[in-house]
């Protein structure tokens, strides 16, 4: 069983509609991700979160706004999602001296 | 060269037998090194650690070869089980925040 948790495990909503992701982790990793996957394609980095404070955004569309309300909370809001960001989305932990990723089963977005 | 390539695959072996996969990296500085299993739809997972020449679990044995840098997957005894795709996952120089995945290779193992 994976330590990250993820919910929803899968979401489908409107273009116009606000949603959000959520990741928890209790391993006391200090650093957390979002990734990105498309079918047949390898997980794709859009943040990361070091010490609660967000150390990369990988030029993410503002329509995705991540947000770290502590150490163990991962959140991602969609707003105004477009079709194309259909897609796997994976929260992850680390360590963060080792560059071990540690998954969540992930949230399947689907944007109609 | 690519940061990190992998032979896509798909790789098709009967079961029992012995299967390896190369993952090549650009970066010499790289110190670590990690082999994930992906199974269809589901979320990587981590499989392997490599930090010196080698590691060994079982079936699975990883190799590093820095001269020539690449890493090596090698699979013995193959199950049924073991087919997924297997993404080399190579971390960034300065803080190991980023790391790069290679494409996958796939493997299909056959009854």
């Amino acid at each position: 069983d994976t330590e990250v948790t993820q919910t929803p495990k899968h979401l489908v909503m409107g273009m116009t509609n606000k949603k959000s992701l959520k990741c928890e982790q209790h391993m006391g990793h200090r650093a957390m991700y979002w990734y990105k996957q498309k079918a047949k394609k390898p997980p794709e980095l859009m943040f990361v979160y070091s010490y609660e404070k967000l150390s990369i955004n990988e030029s993410v569309p503002s329509r995705f706004s991540p947000e770290c309300p502590n150490s163990s909370l991962l959140n991602l809001h969609l707003h105004a999602l477009q079709p194309e960001d259909s897609a796997l989305y994976l929260c992850a932990s680390s360590p963060g001296v080792t560059g071990e990723l540690f998954f969540g089963e992930g949230s399947r977005l689907t944007v109609l | 060269r690519k940061e990190v390539e992998q032979d896509p695959g798909p790789f098709n072996v009967p079961e029992g037998a012995t299967v390896a996969f190369n993952c090549t990296y650009s970066n010499s500085a790289s110190q670590s090194f990690f082999w994930y299993r992906q199974d269809c739809r589901k979320e990587p997972k981590l499989l392997m650690s490599v930090y010196s020449s080698g590691n060994e679990d079982g079936r699975f044995t990883a190799q590093l070869n820095r001269a020539s840098q690449y890493i090596s997957l090698l699979i013995r005894d193959s199950k049924l089980s073991d087919s997924a795709t297997y993404l080399c996952v190579v971390p960034n120089s300065g803080g190991y925040q980023k790391v790069t995945f290679g494409t996958g290779t796939k493997l299909q193992v056959i009854p």
